[in-house]
């Protein structure tokens, strides 16, 4: 069954240093998810992409962060400046239509360590 | 208010016995998908089953069930025959509105079988 990849599965970096998370989502969805999960709390919704532009993003998603599909395969989150409070699990999820009737599929995760 | 609310933290059930984890929800709007996911410890989000608010039937999907009260606005699953395997964390979600994007998460329920 195609899945959505995510790497690395564990990123340890220090504060102030860029990030880039990445992801390939299943090859013929076009709606493209980024979640993040503190430990202990629940999952929170970053920003959603289609169509080569972002359709919606949370108040979480500031100028600090920036999406990017670079070819037809890749889509990835770069967090500029990291602070402590990053520190989190990233989801990518992807989805072949929009809609409420429609599941997400979820990568296995990034974990975020910043230091 | 809270968007998905799970108000079980922490659940038991012995294996091969039936278990039900509870989630409410609020929205206005007449649109909207109830979701299931399962996140293991290895963290993985893992979709179980979707109900939609225009579906007259309860979703079912192998041992998962879900029992769709739509004027109490509960959306619980259950999961019958009890696996050790179920042990995980037990997420509800929620996309509304017609082109709904993000997902609303609840906080959660953790799943202990057993044996």
């Amino acid at each position: 069954e195609p899945e959505v990849t995510q790497t690395p599965s564990h990123q340890v970096t220090q504060m102030g240093q860029e990030v880039i998370l990445r992801c390939v989502p299943i090859s013929n969805h076009l709606y493209f998810y980024w979640y993040r999960q503190i430990l202990g709390q629940k999952v929170e919704f970053l920003v959603s992409f289609y169509n080569n532009e972002i359709s919606e993003k949370s108040e979480i998603f500031d100028d600090q962060f920036s999406v990017e599909r670079p070819d037809g395969s890749n889509f990835t989150l770069k967090i500029r400046s990291t602070k402590l409070e990053d520190s989190a699990m990233y989801f990518c999820a992807s989805g072949n239509r929009d809609g409420f009737n429609q599941p997400q599929h979820f990568g296995d995760g990034t974990r975020l360590s910043i230091l | 208010a809270q968007k998905i609310t799970q108000t079980q933290p922490g659940m038991f059930v012995q294996e091969k016995e039936a278990v039900t984890l509870d989630c409410t929800y609020d929205t206005s709007d007449q649109s909207y998908g109830l979701f299931w996911y399962k996140q293991p410890s290895s963290g993985e989000m893992i979709f179980l089953i979707y109900q939609g608010s225009y579906d007259e039937q309860n979703a079912t999907e192998g041992r998962y069930s879900l029992n769709f009260q739509k004027a109490r606005k509960s959306a619980n699953l259950v999961i019958s025959a009890s696996q050790l395997g179920d042990s995980a964390m037990y997420f509800c979600a929620m996309r509304e509105g017609v082109w709904g994007n993000q997902f609303y998460f609840g906080t959660g329920t953790s799943l202990t079988v057993i044996p």
